[in-house]
């Protein structure tokens, strides 16, 4: 049981690139989110999905993409890198109540750079 | 609109007790979370509060007011390795996601 997995743990991309973050777990959640993580900033919320097939938008989601088509995975997709999204993104995911009361299962990050 | 407010850091000393608040103002409230962060780590869950009252887990408690909008963690005989991020988080309504304060950085010194 590997939990929420996030690849790649590092990369550095030059302005423009596209690329995508992947993330997959495997407890058979409905919820799962990203989150990008930047100094004195907190934890800021970029899309969720409720379940395969719905997605929804957060507080940043401008510049990002992501679908999901399994209830195991999750990807984000940058379309054109910019410096301003240089930070640390967070997958995560919990069993999905509909209460509320489901604590998110996070994944280990991926330290994104661009030049 | 949101917002969730903490402070951004606190010092504290080994065996001593802290209390980390969190004050809210969201348009819902379906629950407040606490999570702690080492640094360089993912978050990790603490607590959950949605009813008025304390909720504790042996050195870790966390207290919800709804109708103050507010919230404490209170930690009890601190050691070294509480030293992390604590962040406070708030689900405004079922079925969307938890919005994140920015997280208070307690330091615990010898």
């Amino acid at each position: 049981n590997a939990g929420v997995t996030q690849t790649p743990k590092f990369q550095v991309l030059k302005t423009g690139q596209s690329m995508t973050l992947q993330c997959a777990q495997d407890m058979n959640h409905e919820y799962m989110s990203w989150y990008r993580q930047d100094p004195g900033m907190g934890l800021r919320l970029i899309h969720y999905s409720v379940g395969a097939g719905i997605t929804d938008q957060g507080e940043v989601p401008n510049g990002y993409n992501v679908s999901r088509s399994t209830t195991e995975d999750f990807p984000l997709r940058l379309l054109s890198a910019a410096p301003s999204q240089t930070s640390v993104y967070f997958c995560a995911s919990s069993p999905w109540s509909g209460q509320g009361n489901s604590p998110l299962h996070f994944g280990n990050g991926t330290r994104l750079t661009v030049t | 609109g949101q917002n969730i407010d903490q402070p951004t850091e606190m010092t504290a000393t080994e065996g001593a007790i802290v209390q980390i608040n969190c004050t809210y103002q969201t348009s819902g409230f379906n629950g407040l979370f606490w999570y702690q962060q080492h640094a360089g780590e993912a978050p990790t869950f603490l607590s959950y509060n949605v009813l008025d009252g304390l909720e504790e887990k042996g050195r870790f408690s966390s207290f919800l007011s709804r109708s103050k909008g507010y919230s404490y963690l209170l930690l009890k005989e601190l050691q070294m390795k509480d030293s992390a991020s604590y962040l406070c988080a708030v689900n405004e309504e079922a079925g969307t996601a938890l919005i994140f304060g920015k997280g208070t950085t307690l330091s615990v010194s010898s």
